[in-house]
């Protein structure tokens, strides 16, 4: 089974600024089978980037992610005040076949 | 728009089995994509718990082994989630989601989710 883990544990920044949200595999990750979710407080997870690298529905530009392997990376390139919320990296994989989440970034406001 | 709602009880007793149904609108459960159950115990993190496809075909968390049973009702358009022998550490928020067509394996939309506490 694969560990997803998340640095930092939370992330205290201040709108305006960029933020960086690391996701690491404890084995190599195929890149179209990681997601990544925003959680605000009482709400469901929304999906973000699906792919490691695109988009969802109606998702600013200013989210953005990356990497490939074990590493993969969520930018916020200049953060609104509704982004700060709890982060997820999600994978699948298929030995055997089943979904593991990070244990989440909190971003919180500075 | 796709929208999901679960319901069921809200407090089920140790030992007993806890049901959930996932009613899906604007979108048939026979289109070909997956559904799922996701939970998170208060406070804490995400964990998937199972999915199915409108064929009756599932998968589940190995974690839960037999304790788990998903199945579809398509003339109703929904799904449910039983989960058997429940304990304390069954207590979560339970989400139903819609995952993506084969090869395609993120959850798309989801259920506001429903609190399901276990206790005498």
């Amino acid at each position: 089974e694969i560990v997803l883990t998340q640095s930092p544990g939370t992330l205290s920044l201040s709108p305006g600024e960029r933020a960086t949200l690391s996701c690491r595999a404890s084995q190599s990750v195929t890149s179209s089978y990681l997601a990544w979710y925003q959680q605000k407080p009482g709400q469901a997870p929304r999906l973000l980037i699906y792919g490691a690298s695109s988009r969802a529905t109606d998702i600013p530009d200013r989210f953005s992610g990356g990497g490939s392997g074990t590493d993969f990376t969520l930018t916020i390139s200049r953060l609104e005040p509704e982004d700060f919320a709890v982060y997820y990296c999600q994978q699948y994989g298929s030995s055997p076949p089943m979904y593991t989440f990070g244990q989440g970034t909190k971003l919180e406001i500075k | 728009q796709v929208q999901l709602q679960e319901s069921g009880p809200g407090l089920v007793k140790p030992s007993e089995t806890l049901s959930l149904t996932c009613a899906v609108s604007g979108h048939s459960i026979s289109s070909g994509y997956y559904w799922g159950w996701i939970r998170q115990p208060p406070g804490k993190g995400l964990e998937w718990i199972g999915h199915i496809h409108h064929s009756g075909s599932t998968y589940n968390n190995p974690s839960l082994k037999s304790r788990v049973t998903i199945s579809v009702d398509t003339s109703k358009n929904q799904f449910s989630l039983k989960v058997s022998s429940v304990t304390a550490a069954d207590t979560a928020v339970y989400y139903c989601a819609r995952r993506g067509l084969v090869g395609i394996y993120y959850f798309d939309y989801w259920g506001q989710g429903t609190l399901v506490t276990v206790s005498s």
